[in-house]
């Protein structure tokens, strides 16, 4: 399989708490998003971050990226019941839109 | 703005039936994708067309799939004949840009297929 890895594979947290899901990569990438899919829907883009990037704020969301270790974290802070979703990262390389998605993190915020 | 609209939302046929899943992209997007989601296999790309042009479709995984896009505003993705391996939720989905993927893409809510 092309595709990255996430963990945890599942995460529950109470409200309020900090939320903090990893993903790896196996190729060199151009730039790594993070998407956010809710049960029976499609998938929302949350961020992007690029490959000569090493941090990037949006909100609540923190995001890292480690080139060196082809590997991203996304941090949620003061997690909402709202959060509750799946999370995905997306690596993409090429000269065009080659994107490979991870495993995903399901996660469940407690109220 | 209207987002990326698949149809039908939900299918469900018989072994060896021709499934047609239909796709509108964002008015003004030039790159579409279609994926494949399952629970062992996560989500895959199937296709990837820019400027109507399949550029990609290392991801199609047998001769019975097939996908199109006659123009900027719509695409299909064809199985023909289906088999019960096909269930799964198939997703359709746009972005503007080429090269790079510095661009967010935007997906329709699926299209969830049962074959039996």
């Amino acid at each position: 399989s092309q595709q990255g890895e996430e963990d945890p594979q599942a995460l529950s947290i109470q409200e309020g708490e900090n939320a903090t899901m990893n993903c790896s990569y196996k190729t060199s990438i151009n730039n790594l998003q993070w998407y956010r899919q809710n049960s029976g829907r499609g998938l929302v883009h949350l961020i992007l971050i690029r490959s000569n990037e090493r941090e990037k704020h949006s909100g609540r969301l923190r995001v890292t990226l480690d080139t060196s270790k082809k590997s991203s974290s996304l941090l949620i802070t003061a997690s909402r019941a709202a959060d509750t979703a799946s999370y995905f990262c997306a690596s993409y390389s090429g000269g065009y839109q080659k994107v490979t998605f991870g495993t995903g993190t399901k996660l469940q915020v407690i109220p | 703005d209207a987002g990326v609209i698949q149809s039908p939302r939900h299918e469900v046929t018989e072994m060896g039936q021709e499934v047609t899943l239909r796709c509108k992209p964002i008015s003004g997007h030039n790159s579409l994708f279609w994926y494949r989601q399952t629970m062992m296999r996560g989500l895959e790309l199937l296709i990837y067309f820019n400027n109507n042009v399949p550029i990609d479709d290392s991801g199609m995984p047998e001769d019975r799939f097939s996908a199109k896009m006659p123009n900027a505003s719509f695409s299909t993705l064809k199985i023909q004949p289906s088999e019960p391996r096909d269930s799964a939720v198939y997703f359709c989905a746009s972005t503007q840009g080429g090269g790079g993927g510095y661009q967010p893409q935007h997906f329709g809510d699926g299209t969830r297929l049962s074959i039996l």
